[in-house]
């Protein structure tokens, strides 16, 4: 069955420290992956996504992340963290390169900074 | 702003009531979904549309759910005679299809069923 799986249910990192968060998926044809981050009653926001070619993607607010089909990851880093980075994290799985939209998500990662 | 825009971003109604919400996508995306979260939890697909047609249901939406897209725009979602356990974040989001932009996400109705 297509899923994924985020380890980390809370992390805490001091503010200025490098972040990785953990994303694991399960998907039988060739895997579209995403990263979303959510603050507090808000919606998703997507930060970054890979559906081929060069294995380490970039995306928005110094956000990377780097696919490993031998490992069947996908993890999320950032070098150094700022309070605003506070919110909670959503990995997912899809198909068509995306644009297909049904996605299957991961139960998130909430990332909290301390000062 | 012409990001997804969602309508109402909260909603309280009594259990048995029905209601319903309203999501208006990214102008020149042809797919729109459903998702619902809940607490604790990542969003879980409930169905979507291209242009009017509804191409595909989860079985997470019962036969007291129902969601339309008349004119291929806008989108509602109506769920009849509600109970507790609707309790949720419910989110649109829009792609482009075909594409390779992902899909966007609207800001999600609160919904809380007493």
């Amino acid at each position: 069955a297509q899923s994924v799986t985020q380890p980390d249910i809370h992390i805490t990192v001091s503010e200025g420290a490098s972040l990785e968060l953990r994303c694991n998926y399960s998907y039988g044809a060739t895997p579209y992956l995403f990263w979303y981050v959510q603050s507090p009653g808000q919606g998703l926001q997507l930060l970054l996504k890979y559906f081929s070619g060069d294995t380490l993607v970039q995306g928005i607010k110094g956000f990377e992340a780097e696919f490993k089909r031998s490992q069947s990851s996908f993890n999320l880093r950032k070098p150094s963290v700022h309070w605003s980075d506070a919110a909670e994290y959503f990995c997912a799985v899809g198909a068509e390169g995306g644009s297909q939209g049904n996605l299957i998500f991961g139960k998130g990662t909430k990332l909290s900074v301390k000062p | 702003d012409t990001g997804v825009s969602q309508d109402p971003r909260h909603k309280i109604t009594k259990r048995g009531q029905n209601v319903t919400f309203r999501c208006d996508p990214i102008s020149e995306h042809n797919r729109l979904y459903w998702y619902r979260q809940t607490l604790g939890q990542g969003p879980e697909f409930l169905t979507y549309f291209q242009n009017e047609a509804q191409l595909e249901k989860s079985r997470l939406l019962s036969d007291r759910f129902s969601a339309e897209r008349p004119k291929g725009s806008f989108s509602t979602l109506e769920i009849q005679r509600t109970e507790q356990g609707d309790s949720a974040m419910y989110l649109c989001a829009s792609s482009l299809y075909p594409g390779l932009g992902g899909a966007f996400f609207g800001q999600g109705t609160r919904l809380t069923v007493v």
